[in-house]
């Protein structure tokens, strides 16, 4: 059974860089999109980016210059690298398996999620 | 990016009832559309995938239709372990996005 478990700081100050890392056990990284995707009540579920198995990002553009997303297949982990961060950036933080249906047709999904952690920023 | 607009945001049905949540997106999705359940404290729940496929352990009570734009939820007969709150999510193109959610209440 695929689990995903999320761990890092649940303070940060502003300014500063929120970390979060993801660790995969249960499965292999390969052949998968490793995402994060954030929750708060302002802005409901926001997707921040995926990491492909071979290293390829892609981050959602509101976000795009402050996030880093990396992987470390050794260890099966993925990370969040979030910087100057505000107060808006307080939220429960998820990271999820995206992964194609058998039958493709490009149909993804987000099958596995993380339980979340709650990161608030504040001084 | 591409909006996902729910609706209603809340209802409230009894046990038994058939209950069904909109979605449209703003622009044409195929049917790269994706139906999740989220309870109180914990992560949101795969259902459907591919507009209409049931992820693998999800009761057949819940069916989900629709292509391009317009999409359906359906809970067949509502049943109390099924009050939380649903969301939609496009696959079609990045960034991914959700809807705003439905929250299902019991009589």
């Amino acid at each position: 059974q695929v689990q995903l478990q999320e761990s890092g700081p649940g303070l940060v100050k502003p300014s500063e860089t929120l970390s979060l890392t993801c660790t995969v056990s249960g499965g292999s990284i390969s052949n998968y999109y490793w995402s994060w995707i954030r929750q708060s009540p302002g802005r409901g579920l926001e997707w921040i980016g995926y990491i492909y198995y071979t290293g390829m990002t892609n981050y959602n553009s509101s976000l795009k210059r402050r996030v880093t997303i990396s992987l470390d297949t050794s260890r099966t982990q993925f990370s969040l690298n979030l910087s100057s961060v505000t107060a808006a950036d307080t939220a429960v933080y998820y990271c999820a398996r995206e992964v194609m249906a058998t039958f493709g047709r490009g149909v993804y999904f987000f099958d596995y999620w993380g339980q979340g952690t709650l990161v608030t920023v504040s001084s | 990016d591409i909006q996902m607009t729910q609706s209603p945001s809340s209802l409230s049905a009894s046990v038994g009832d058939r209950v069904t949540i909109t979605c449209r997106a703003g622009q044409t999705i195929s049917n790269y559309l994706n139906w999740y359940q989220q309870k109180p404290g914990k992560a949101p729940k795969l259902l459907i995938y591919g507009a209409s496929s049931l992820q693998s352990g999800v009761p057949s009570r819940f069916t989900g239709s629709g292509s391009g734009t317009d999409f359906t939820l359906t809970i067949s007969s509502l049943q109390p372990e099924d009050c939380a709150t649903y969301y939609c999510q496009q696959s079609n193109s990045t960034p991914k996005t959700f809807g705003q959610g439905t929250k299902v209440e019991i009589k």
